[in-house]
């Protein structure tokens, strides 16, 4: 079945740099990559996904990539604020599988 | 709003009492899954389901039970069977396969 690794469980960086988290997957069948975000106390949200077809995606300070010959994918925060503090989890599946596989979470840190 | 929602936020059981846990949603989504969350394990999967009565058990579904006699419920059942029930319990849904997943905010059992 799919696995997901994801890198660093922690990641602290001052406030304005920018953060990149990076995961790979191991079933070459998947084909779509979701990330969400999660608050203390709250459930995951999406923030962007990329399907297979697509090598990366923007949304304001907040991109995706995706190289499918090396099977990995990151998230990039660009300008980063206080409220970008949360923990982020990547995940894969593919269209006819209903299961989605999650890495096991980064702990992003913004110092002030 | 439509949502899914959790209850109760918190719950505390003695040891060897089954509990369940209430989710409901208002986005008419068909498919709707509970997952498990515990620190640095990332998100479990417990159970699925695509459809009205029908569920699969996910990666970790040994000592929990659900139900989906309606769209808009998924009640899991923590049982006493269950070696380590002390998690956040987190449940979603989705439109169907390859789809986001929407989260609710999640259930916190302990038990002692």
């Amino acid at each position: 079945g799919e696995n997901v690794e994801q890198h660093p469980s922690t990641l602290s960086v001052q406030e304005g740099d920018s953060a990149v988290i990076k995961c790979t997957y191991s079933d070459s069948a998947s084909n779509y990559f979701p990330w969400y975000k999660q608050e203390l106390g709250k459930g995951p949200q999406l923030i962007i996904d990329i399907r297979s077809n697509v090598g990366e995606k923007k949304d304001q300070r907040i991109a995706v990539t995706l190289n499918k010959t090396a099977k990995h994918f990151s998230l990039h925060i660009t300008e980063t604020q206080p409220e970008d503090s949360a923990v982020y989890f990547c995940a894969a599946t593919k269209n006819r599988d209903d299961k989605i596989i999650f890495g096991k979470g980064t702990r992003l840190h913004i110092l002030p | 709003d439509g949502g899914i929602t959790q209850s109760p936020k918190y719950l505390f059981r003695k040891e060897g009492q089954n509990v369940t846990l209430s989710c409901e949603q208002n986005l008419n989504h068909d498919a709707m899954y509970w997952y498990r969350q515990d620190p640095g394990q990332g998100l479990r999967l417990i159970y699925y389901s695509q459809i009205v009565n029908d569920f699969q058990k996910g990666d970790i579904a040994e000592g929990y039970s659900v139900s989906r006699e309606k769209k808009e419920s998924f009640p899991l059942t923590v049982t006493s069977a269950q070696k380590n029930p002390t998690a956040f319990y987190l449940c979603a849904s989705s439109l169907g396969v390859g789809s986001p997943l929407h989260f609710g905010n999640g259930t916190r059992l302990t038990v002692t």
